[in-house]
């Protein structure tokens, strides 16, 4: 009965590699995020989809990039991935509501860049 | 959006009622506050949000001064359980976009 789901909890790979990190909500939300947040502990917005419409991007390089095969997922694909992508990137999802805004968080993916 | 100011750090003991404050000087009239709470190793989970005045919910309330130039988020006899970091946003009436400060990790004691 997970609400939103990551896989892997845990990923660890070399420089240059590419690597995909899948996200799911079960929510039926209609707009989904993807955040970092690093050793400092610091939560970054990176993405947001909503109706598979990029609405927010932020100074992201371009190595990373969103794809939403439909409104319940949305998977972040790195490419040619550095030591300072080691992070642990969170998933999550609402719907979109003026004046409430409760994003609902997935359990995080741990990013180890070697 | 306009910056949160947050403290780093609070101490606590089970049982106290905690208050933690968080000045945003430059909101803007759109501009809600919302307060989320992280537990190590896990995504950071909503707690309440409020435009102006008070409001409570069964696990917070949510202090708003006429100026909303600062909000105080009250935990009523907190427990070890809360032991977490909690983090004060500002998020506009009409978007979802989110800013996250540092936050303020509290310890709660036994």
């Amino acid at each position: 009965d997970t609400a939103v789901s990551q896989t892997p909890k845990y990923l660890v790979t070399q420089m240059g590699n590419d690597k995909s990190i899948k996200c799911e909500q079960n929510l039926g939300h209609d707009t989904m995020y993807w955040y970092k947040q690093d050793s400092k502990k610091f939560l970054k917005i990176m993405f947001s989809y909503n109706n598979k419409e990029l609405i927010i991007n932020e100074t992201v390089p371009n190595r990373f990039s969103p794809k939403s095969p439909d409104k319940a997922h949305l998977n972040l694909h790195i490419n040619s991935l550095e030591l300072g992508d080691s992070a642990v990137y969170f998933c999550a999802s609402n719907r979109r509501e003026r004046g409430h805004n409760e994003q609902f968080f997935g359990p995080g993916t741990r990013l180890t860049v070697l | 959006l306009a910056k949160t100011t947050q403290p780093i750090s609070m101490d606590s003991y089970e049982g106290q009622e905690v208050n933690i404050t968080c000045s945003h000087n430059n909101i803007a009239t759109n501009d809600y506050i919302t307060w989320y709470q992280q537990f190590p190793s896990q995504g950071p989970r909503f707690i309440i949000q409020g435009y102006k005045t008070k409001v409570t919910n069964e696990v917070a309330s949510l202090f708003i001064p006429a100026d909303r130039k600062s909000s105080t988020l009250s935990l009523p006899r907190v427990s070890l359980s809360d032991t977490a970091v909690y983090y004060c946003l500002l998020n506009s009436y009409n978007n979802n976009d989110m800013r996250f400060g540092a936050g303020t990790r509290l310890t709660v004691k036994p």
